[in-house]
């Protein structure tokens, strides 16, 4: 069974701060990771990608993540908030094979103070 | 290019109606999943074709619940007899291929309230 935990249902940051977005998983294999972003009245977007290759992964707009097996953590990171970073923001783990869904945390809400 | 594209964007039903749900993936996609997002949630799972096969139908809640896509393209999930407790955002994504890493490609998503 695959699972994923958003801690903190609502982060707020002040522009220009730092950005960050925490996401364990649990999985029995080795998990791909995801992390979507979703402006309101619009599907999700995907920000960046975990697939086994390098830990550190660079996306869309500045974010980046890194996958920690250790830990079982995906945090998401960007060094300075814009304004238009303000949406939720969700997590997923796939564990592979014939298993082809993802799971999503239950999200977080970034909200970007001026 | 086009992206996934779901109609209606938003549907108010009577409790007890049938509702039926239109996805439009991207052209050429293989995979095709629907998802159940309620209010304050993440995505939940319902069900996922392979072209027209669909191989997986485990998250469907209820028997009330029916998808299909019979010609490996458009896709449409079916609600009998709406309850309030169906009322949620029901997503849409397609990707290339069957590979689990492959990128899954959202729609805009229906809202659907039951009365």
């Amino acid at each position: 069974a695959q699972s994923v935990t958003q801690l903190g249902s609502h982060v707020s940051v002040s522009e220009g701060a730092l950005v960050l977005l925490r996401c364990n998983y649990s999985s029995s294999v080795p998990p791909y990771l995801f992390w979507y972003v979703q402006y309101p009245n619009q599907g999700l977007q995907l920000l960046l990608k975990y697939t086994s290759a390098a830990t550190l992964v660079k996306g869309i707009n500045g974010f980046e993540a890194e996958f920690k097996k250790s830990e079982t953590s995906f945090h998401l990171t960007k060094p300075s908030a814009h304004m238009s970073d303000a949406a939720e923001y969700f997590c997923a783990v796939n564990s592979g094979g014939s298993n082809y869904k993802l799971t999503f945390g239950k999200g977080t809400l970034l909200t970007v103070n001026p | 290019g086009a992206g996934v594209s779901q109609s209606p964007r938003y549907k108010v039903a009577k409790r007890g109606q049938d509702v039926a749900l239109r996805c439009d993936p991207i052209s050429g996609h293989v995979s095709l999943f629907w998802y159940q997002q309620a209010l304050g949630q993440g995505p939940e799972f319902l069900t996922y074709f392979q072209n027209e096969a669909q191989l997986d139908k485990s998250g469907l809640p209820s028997d009330r619940f029916f998808a299909e896509r019979p010609e490996g393209s458009v896709s449409t999930l079916k609600i009998q007899r709406t309850q309030q407790e169906d009322s949620a955002v029901y997503l849409c994504a397609s990707s290339l291929d069957i590979r689990p890493t492959d990128t899954q490609y959202f729609g805009p998503g229906t809202r659907l309230t039951v009365l």
